[in-house]
């Protein structure tokens, strides 16, 4: 079944900017209706959606940081890439990319696969 | 953005009881509410979408209702595996948005 790795620095200095993967293997991104999102879970606290990416390329994205992020498909790798740029301490959390099905025009079943999640902390 | 309050906080139960979570959202959103599990150190689980469909593998003493703002997540018959924290998740707009957390301890 499919499988859903992240990765990247597990740290990053204040201003800088996160760059996170998330690997797909046991299926292709490109086949089926899936949206690829990014949440993010700070120590102890709840859950806030990063934004998303259909595999046609269509994003979505939080505009409490919309003007920070980008998600990006390679579909000739199987990955799905964040970018958030000028990181402060609050942007340390938790990261998880996940999958979130489609069928018959409808992405409203939650997001089903998930990621292990990997830890950032944003420090000088 | 649309609110999503869940109540109680936390709550203490034991092993065979009957566990109700609740989730408010701040305006109707239809049917398109999901709940998920979290356990410590561990990814959420998708356990209920669009209110009231199980998801393949999850446990069938876990079901979910409501519609419009008001939504149930019940556990019939509450295991030692189930102690947790849910979240419900509105799918009905983006941004997606999540409730706070009910963390379900042991009594």
């Amino acid at each position: 079944q499919v499988q859903l790795q992240e990765s990247g620095p597990g740290l990053v200095k204040p201003s800088q900017t996160l760059s996170l993967t998330c690997n797909v293997s046991g299926g292709s991104i490109s086949s089926g209706s899936y949206y690829w999102s990014w949440i993010r879970q700070p120590a102890g606290k709840g859950l806030e959606w990063i934004g998303r990416i259909y595999t046609s390329g269509s994003t979505n994205y939080n505009p409490s940081l919309k003007s920070r992020v980008a998600i990006s498909v390679d579909t000739s790798k199987n990955q799905v890439s964040l970018n958030l740029r000028f990181v402060t301490a609050a942007d340390t959390a938790v990261y998880y990319c996940a999958r979130n099905p489609c069928s018959g025009g409808s992405c409203q079943s939650g997001m089903d696969v998930w990621g292990q999640g990997t830890t950032v902390t944003v420090s000088s | 953005d649309i609110q999503m309050t869940q109540s109680p906080s936390s709550l203490s139960a034991s092993v065979g009881d009957r566990v109700t979570i609740t989730c408010r959202a701040s305006q109707s959103i239809s049917t398109y509410l999901n709940w998920y599990q979290q356990k410590p150190g561990k990814a959420p689980k998708l356990l209920i979408y669009v209110a009231s469909s199980l998801q393949s593998g999850a446990p069938s003493r876990f079901s979910g209702s409501g519609s419009g703002t008001d939504f149930t997540l019940t556990i019939s018959c509450l295991q030692p595996e189930d102690f947790a924290t849910y979240y419900c998740q509105q799918s009905y707009s983006t941004p997606r948005t999540f409730g706070q957390g009910t963390k379900v301890e042991i009594k």
